[in-house]
């Protein structure tokens, strides 16, 4: 799987978007970028995935470049709960194998009132 | 409903006991996980486990082990604790396609 870089730590106002970079510049073409998070003392959940299209559902929207070697996670309304952990994670297409996520670093994402 | 659950939340164990952690999914997945979260909390992939194979991350000690008494369980076997066990294990499940996955609480395992 393609590695990722992601800044460590990010701040955003509640009621703002926040918006997370992350940079994967080895991506092949059969490989998702996929995002999760993890909130203090939980398990990670899982956000939204996409391959090329900007994706968005209930919980927050992707924009992927066009060359594909970056993408951004947009909360559009962040909340104090959305302070996490986000992973950004790039991996084979969905049943491309029964392997586990390789998780980074990832950024924390403080949510300021 | 719990969707992945895992029993017990905390353990605390001396070196040298042998311990499992147990693992339940409801939601009709077809392949299960175990991760550990290190004290740095940098999270890696132990084990993936459908009913046709297990795949298992190279670093892991033979002294972990998992068993799969049907398709809903994945439990996590470990023997010899050693002080470096202690650390946070999830369990997680996803279907086959798409293979978004979904985590459970995680254990806290604590070797003394």
């Amino acid at each position: 799987d393609a590695k990722t870089t992601q800044p460590p730590s990010m701040d955003c106002a509640e009621g703002r978007a926040a918006n997370l970079p992350c940079n994967h510049s080895t991506i092949s073409g059969n490989e998702y970028v996929y995002w999760y998070r993890q909130i203090h003392s939980q398990g990670p959940q899982y956000i939204i995935h996409g391959l090329k299209n900007n994706e968005t559902n209930e919980m927050a929207s992707l924009i992927i470049t066009e060359d594909r070697k970056s993408s951004t996670l947009i909360l559009p309304h962040a909340t104090l709960r959305d302070t996490a952990v986000y992973y950004c994670i790039v991996r084979v297409e969905p049943g491309g194998g029964a392997d586990g996520l390789t998780f980074g670093k990832g950024t924390h994402l403080i949510i300021q009132p | 409903d719990t969707a992945v659950s895992q029993t017990p939340k905390y353990l605390v164990t001396q070196m040298g006991n042998d311990k499992s952690i147990k693992c339940e999914q409801n939601l009709g997945h077809d392949t299960m996980y175990w991760y550990k979260q290190d004290s740095k909390k940098f999270l890696k992939i132990m084990f993936s486990y459908n009913n046709k194979e297990l795949i298992i991350n190279e670093t892991v000690p033979n002294r972990f082990s998992p068993k799969s008494p049907d398709k809903a369980h994945l439990n996590l076997h470990i023997n010899s604790l050693e002080l470096g066990d202690s650390a946070v294990y999830f369990c997680a499940s996803s279907q086959s396609v798409p293979d978004t996955q979904y985590f459970g609480p995680g254990t806290r395992l604590t070797v003394l």
